[in-house]
This record gives structure tokens, sequence and C-alpha cells, in this order.
């Protein structure tokens, strides 16, 4: 039951900003938006999290539009090391003040040299 | 800060076996823990909440007598498989919630694979 769609693949150039999209049309007002990616056979990595405000840290710029019903990751300057599926996640309650992370199919971003 | 450690990363059984895999919070206390489970190919799903103290909480179609989870304290979960078949072979990955504000630390996973 994951809230957001994203595309399946995407390429950019390396030393380019990577611009990777996210809807979530359904996303209600107390729902935060994270980003996770994984390479091969890893565990997924913390990117970025946001509510409604966009939000910048070391890794990455988060892009959240008024309505909230979508969001763009950005990476500004992509290397080949950032190859990897990226996944957009709608945090959802799921009873007893717990939260969980459903993770929809991702966007596998393929940085070229 | 934040880091979860997950054991073993790699476990080759026989089929109709046990086999338990290990989520550690090493800096953190994590009131929370996920289990997912990830196919070839697939993307990550859900199998499992746990909080410490309490049962744990299974998703919709994921047998909780076959997937044992136990999350004894704030630092330690375990998932054991139980009577394993070659269909349970999957990449196993383990989440904790708490310790810095983003809250979602994911373990590295476990290469389960039953033959």
């Amino acid at each position: 039951d994951a809230k957001t769609t994203q595309p399946p693949s995407m390429d950019c150039a390396e030393g380019r900003a990577a611009n990777l999209p996210c809807n979530h049309s359904t996303i209600s007002g107390n729902e935060y938006v994270y980003w996770y990616r994984q390479i091969h056979s890893q565990g997924p990595q913390y990117i970025i999290h946001g509510l409604k405000n966009n939000e910048t840290n070391e890794m990455a710029s988060l892009i959240i539009t008024e309505d909230r019903k979508s969001s763009t990751l950005i990476l500004p300057h992509a290397t080949l090391r950032d190859t990897a599926v990226y996944y957009c996640i709608v945090r959802v309650e799921s009873g007893g003040s717990n939260y969980k992370l459903t993770f929809g199919k991702g966007t596998l971003l393929t940085v070229n040299p | 800060g934040a880091v979860v450690s997950q054991h073993p990363s790699r476990v080759i059984c026989k089929s109709g076996t046990s086999v338990k895999i290990e989520c550690r919070s090493l800096d953190f206390q994590a009131t929370t823990m996920f289990w997912y489970r990830q196919f070839p190919k697939q993307s990550l799903m859900l199998m499992a909440t746990s909080n410490e103290g309490s049962k744990a909480t299974y998703e919709q179609g994921v047998e909780k007598d076959k997937f044992l989870i136990n999350h004894a304290s704030l630092t330690l979960s375990t998932l054991t498989v139980t009577s394993a078949h070659p269909e349970d072979s999957s990449f196993y990955i383990c989440s904790a919630r708490g310790g810095q504000n983003y809250g979602y630390t994911f373990g590295s996973g476990t290469r389960l694979t039953v033959v």
C-alpha cells in the first residue's frame, strides 16, 4: 500500500544535477516524506526527509510542492557512486503511535560517465 | 551515530532447519524495530513491526508462527525463520527507529539461502 509513484528509471550525466520526482497525491497533512536509496545488495541508506518545507543536507535537497502532492529529490552533483535505487516513501501511522515506512518500487538512477 | 548491525550477513541452511538473524542498534536505543524481506529485483516488503517488550505486529500475509520475532531489549531484535524452505530464500533487512531525528536506520541485510 505504498502511497508514492516514481518513474522506474532515470539517467544522469556525472557532475550534473539529478532530479528525481515523486508523486504522493494522497498524502495526509501530518505524513512525512522520506527518501532512501539502496545500492545493490545493501541496506537502504537514509538521504533526507521533510514535511512541508524544503530541506537540504550534505547529501541532497528535497523540494516539496505547496500542496504536498509531489516532491523532488535533488542530488546537486551526481557521481558514479550515486547509481542506486531511490525510494520516495510516505511515512504512515500503523497504530499505537507506531509509524512505518512502506517501500514502493523506486527509481533506478544510473549516473553515466 | 545511529548504526544498526545485522548478523549474519549471509547464511546457508538446509531445508527444514531454523535460522536466527540478529539486529542490533549499536549507539542508540531502538524503541521500534522493523523487519523487511526483499526478493531479487523487487522492493522491500515490510514483514513486521516490533516494540521492545511486546509482541510483534505482522503485516497481512506474513505467517507469525514461521517468522518469530523477539525484541527483548532496546538494542536487540531477532528474527527466526522456522522450518525454512527454499521459497524462504531472500534478503532480510532490519530497521530500527530511534537515535537521530530522522529515526529509521537500516541494517546491511542478511542473505538467506535455503537448500
